[in-house]
């Protein structure tokens, strides 16, 4: 039980494209989700917090105009990038919340050329 | 402010040897903690949690931690490491009365390579 899919895995465009990740909740239903940024051998960043039907909640310094956050329904949060620059190429995790513990993504990773 | 510190950027261990990851906190009020374990190119997989009740909390794959109040520390720790264990670990620590946000604070993770 618990598990969460993200897709795509893998995504690769060009730089000024918007690219959209789907976060979803498999075998539960998730009022939150979390998005996070993960850079090379480094700790998780929280980029924001998703809660079905209202507005995310975006951590100091992330842009809420560059990375959209649309959480429609108890099993799907979507981050979409806009305007995707080289700077934004990472990997991003997201997560749902069951209970007490977050349940996380396999992640994407997304390069910006 | 709340923290998390895993002191030990890399642990090495040999197989069959015990293992400990080290993780120590700072939260107001009492904590929820957390174990989770990233291998290569893949998301974060839930260990284990300490919420209430016993100290000592058993997990997924032969993983256990203990919650050491007057140390404030929730060490992560295995009889006997395989290979397979070899992965980044990572600590989390989060306010009991953090309320509906209920964000996790994050250590920055311990690599562990246990040789064979």
């Amino acid at each position: 039980g618990a598990v969460v899919s993200q897709h795509p895995s893998r995504v690769i465009c060009k730089s000024g494209t918007s690219v959209k990740i789907e976060c979803r909740s498999l075998d539960f239903q998730a009022t939150t989700m979390f998005w996070y940024r993960q850079f090379p051998k480094k700790s998780l960043m929280l980029m924001a917090t998703s809660n079905e039907g209202s507005k995310a909640t975006y951590e100091q310094g992330v842009e809420k105009d560059k990375f959209l956050i649309n959480h429609a329904s108890l099993t799907l949060s979507t981050l979409t990038v806009t305007s995707a620059h080289p700077e934004d190429s990472s990997f991003y995790i997201c997560s749902a919340r069951l209970s007490d513990t977050q349940y996380f993504g396999p992640g994407t990773r997304l390069t910006v050329l | 402010a709340q923290s998390v510190a895993q002191p030990e950027d890399q642990v090495n261990v040999a197989e069959g040897n015990p293992l400990t990851v080290k993780c120590t906190y700072s939260v107001s009020g009492n904590p929820y903690l957390f174990w989770y374990v990233q291998y290569p190119n893949r998301g974060l997989q839930f260990l284990l949690k300490y919420i209430t009740g016993d100290n000592l909390v058993k997990g997924s794959y032969g993983f256990e931690a203990e919650f050491n109040k007057s140390q404030t520390s929730f060490h992560l720790k295995k009889p006997s490491a395989l290979v397979s264990d070899s992965a980044l670990y990572f600590c989390a620590v989060r306010a009991r009365n953090a309320g509906n946000n209920r964000k996790l604070i994050w250590g920055l993770g311990t690599s562990l390579a246990v040789n064979p």
